[in-house]
């Protein structure tokens, strides 16, 4: 398995703000993924972060919103930009340390309430 | 677009009970299935995983998979209020192996 630790575990951010949220690894991954989970809802991938590339985005997530940056093999970072209360979900941090086919693990998650 | 099917549930067994979860997926190709325990406020633990036609026992926990039907389940033997929880399937399409498509969840609950 891999040890995930993701801050802040929870926040609050007015309208028209942005939410930077980090995560780190305890081993080097090629690949972190971030995915988001709305009120009551299952898991969405927002966009694959490769180390030395620009991330991945998933259909109707854009970097201008969603910007990420992954600057080495354990540590990825989130930027919820020009935050609206649509954004106000939870948001994940993942890894998949053995294979990309095989298991993945998630961060502790961050809360965003955005008022 | 490729699905992950699940019913929502509740489903409520009571203690000691088997609580059969089931989940369908429409990429005939996919390779790997996950399912994972999601309790209220927390993020996803992994429970199994399953990556070939059958069963696969982990403690109280049996997976199991038929790609024929497209269909994986989760069986949870000797149910206890403690597995009260959102439980998440997830599948890894062929053409996009490092992917994982969820599905909606079903939430369980073990009356005491």
């Amino acid at each position: 398995s891999a040890v995930i630790s993701q801050k802040p575990s929870r926040d609050i951010c007015q309208r028209g703000t942005s939410l930077t949220i980090q995560c780190q690894v305890d081993s080097q991954v090629t690949m972190m993924f971030w995915y988001r989970q709305q009120p009551g809802q299952s898991l969405t991938l927002i966009a694959t972060a490769n180390q030395g590339s620009e991330a991945t985005y998933e259909s109707g997530f854009v970097i201008d919103k969603f910007p990420i940056s992954r600057p080495n093999l354990t540590f990825s970072t989130l930027t919820v930009s020009n935050l609206s209360p649509e954004d106000s979900s939870i948001y994940l941090c993942s890894v998949r340390p053995r294979t990309p086919e095989t298991e993945a693990f998630f961060g502790q998650g961050t809360r965003l309430t955005v008022v | 677009q490729k699905e992950v099917e699940q019913n929502s549930g509740p489903l409520s067994v009571p203690e000691g009970a088997i609580a059969s979860l089931n989940c369908t997926y429409s990429d005939r190709v996919s390779q790997s299935f996950f399912w994972y325990r999601q309790y209220s406020g927390k993020s996803p633990e992994l429970i199994m995983s399953i990556y070939s036609n059958g069963d696969k026992e982990d403690g109280r926990f049996t997976a199991q998979l038929n790609k024929a039907s497209q269909y994986v389940s989760l069986l949870i033997r000797d149910s206890q209020p403690s597995d009260s929880a959102t439980y998440l399937c997830a599948v890894n399409p062929m053409d996009s192996s490092y992917k994982l498509i969820f599905g909606s969840g079903t939430r369980l609950l073990v009356r005491p």
